[in-house]
């Protein structure tokens, strides 16, 4: 069974950084791409990074890169997003999203989310 | 990259057939056939109904199809269910290697 369990949110002041993490297990790991994806209170779904099966190759949303940063541990199966200086408008849920394969053509499973709220 | 666009929301009476497009660019939808559709309940995380444009994963609903034409795709709900209720998004895989979502269907089962 594929599970997707996300960690590390919770309430920063804006300027802050935040580690979140995603412990994946149930399938092979590093054969698989892997994204964070947001949703912000009331709002639609927001791709926020990508990161390649050997984790050779990144892509970043407009929107956080410079601030963020996609990484992962192939050996220990966890998906990573460093966030530095944060802004009121990141606060959202963050969820780990498992491509299908090694292209990100369609995220098959979700996990549960991990809330970020960046307020003052 | 400027979201995919859909309709803000649709409603359809149990049993009836649905239908929501998503429209994007010869940059992502009109490019390739890697359409896909989440099913988003309440307080819930996204679910994957349709991937590749058609193609339902196991365990998702024959009710559910999928279909492209040029820059536009859709989805299909056919025989309208009450627990069909949710938010629905389509994405799709660009020429810059990434993806991108459309803004989301509210669908109400009347």
């Amino acid at each position: 069974e594929v599970q997707l369990l996300e960690s590390g949110g919770g309430l920063i002041q804006p300027g802050g950084s935040l580690r979140l993490s995603c412990a994946a297990s149930g399938f092979t790991f590093s054969m698989t791409s892997m994204a964070w994806v947001r949703q912000g209170p009331g709002k639609g779904l927001e791709w926020v990074s990508i990161i390649a099966a050997s984790g050779g190759a990144t892509h970043y949303a407009d929107s956080v890169k410079g601030r963020f940063t996609i990484s992962r541990d192939n050996s220990n199966s966890t998906l990573f997003l460093q966030m530095t200086s944060l802004r009121v408008e990141d606060t959202a849920v963050y969820y780990c999203a498992k491509a299908r394969g090694l292209f990100v053509f369609s995220f098959d499973f979700w996990g549960q989310g991990s809330l970020v709220s960046v307020s003052s | 990259q400027s979201a995919l666009t859909q309709p803000a929301s649709v409603s359809g009476s149990p049993g009836q057939s649905i239908t929501i497009s998503c429209t994007g660019t010869s940059h992502d939808v009109g490019s390739y056939n890697y359409v896909s559709w989440y099913q988003q309940h309440p307080g819930k995380a996204p679910k994957l109904m349709i991937f590749d444009v058609t193609n339902r994963p196991s365990g998702v609903s024959t009710r559910f199809s999928g279909s492209k034409s040029g820059i536009t795709a859709s989805l299909t709900i056919s025989g309208l269910q009450a627990e069909d209720e949710a938010d629905y998004y389509c994405m799709s895989y660009t020429t810059s290697s990434t993806v991108v979502f459309g803004g989301g269907t509210k669908l109400t089962v009347l």
